[in-house]
């Protein structure tokens, strides 16, 4: 079964200060792995996709993010976090090898629970 | 939030009542999806599109329906049999369905009194 974990439910960090939001995911085929990010009452905003090819993904607002198949892992990451950045953070996974919807299998997208993201002046 | 609309932002329902949200797109996008979101849960699957007229159950479909008469809208209704519908509802949508990405729309928080 595909599933995504987030495994912090807040990261603090100072501006100015690197961040990482840590994300892993179980699929059976390849994984096409998405984060949004969510500011309060909004809905969610599109940061970056991993599909294929390079392993480093940048994606809008300088967020990064880097597919590692050993690890099973898709971290977002930034160099220099700013207060505005503060928001809820979403790491999805859509398993490719799932034949499209009217085989009967959605092709959904898996959504981890989200982190919270503070960054401190 | 791009050209996707919900409406209205804040609802409110007593129990009992059907509720319908509203759903508009204007980037002409084949597929659309609703889903719900509960604090510390992520985002579930309620319904999905492919195409017009016609629409798939997601992971959490009991009391809720869903109609596609129209490329641009996708309406969802909460109806009574829907026990917990105290949740923020998010509408997405995508040109297709592999590689796409799914665009989100501002969302609806809805409250039963």
């Amino acid at each position: 079964a595909q599933s995504v974990a987030q495994p912090e439910d807040q990261v603090n960090v100072a501006e100015g200060n690197p961040l990482t939001v840590k994300c892993t995911y179980s699929v059976s085929g390849n994984p096409y792995l998405f984060w949004y990010v969510q500011y309060p009452n909004r809905g969610l905003q599109f940061l970056l996709k991993y599909i294929t090819g390079d392993n480093l993904v940048k994606g809008s607002y300088g967020f990064e993010a880097e597919f590692n198949k050993s690890q099973t892992s898709f971290h977002l990451k930034k160099p220099s976090a700013l207060v505005s950045d503060s928001a809820l953070y979403f790491c999805a996974v859509r398993d490719m090898r799932a034949p499209a919807f009217y085989s009967g299998n959605t092709g959904k997208l898996i959504f981890g629970q989200g982190t919270t993201l503070q960054v401190k002046p | 939030d791009g050209g996707i609309t919900q409406s209205p932002k804040y609802l409110f329902r007593k129990e009992g009542q059907n509720v319908t949200l509203s759903c508009e797109q204007n980037l002409n996008h084949d597929a659309m999806y609703w889903y719900r979101q509960d604090p510390g849960q992520g985002l579930r699957l309620i319904y999905y599109s492919q195409i017009v007229n016609d629409f798939q159950k997601g992971d959490i479909a009991e009391g809720y329906s869903v109609s596609r008469e129209k490329k641009e809208s996708f309406p969802l209704t909460v109806t009574s049999a829907q026990k917990n519908p105290t949740a923020f509802y998010l509408c997405a949508s995508s040109m297709g369905l592999n590689t796409d990405t799914q665009y989100f729309g501002p969302g609806t928080r809805l409250t039963v009194l």
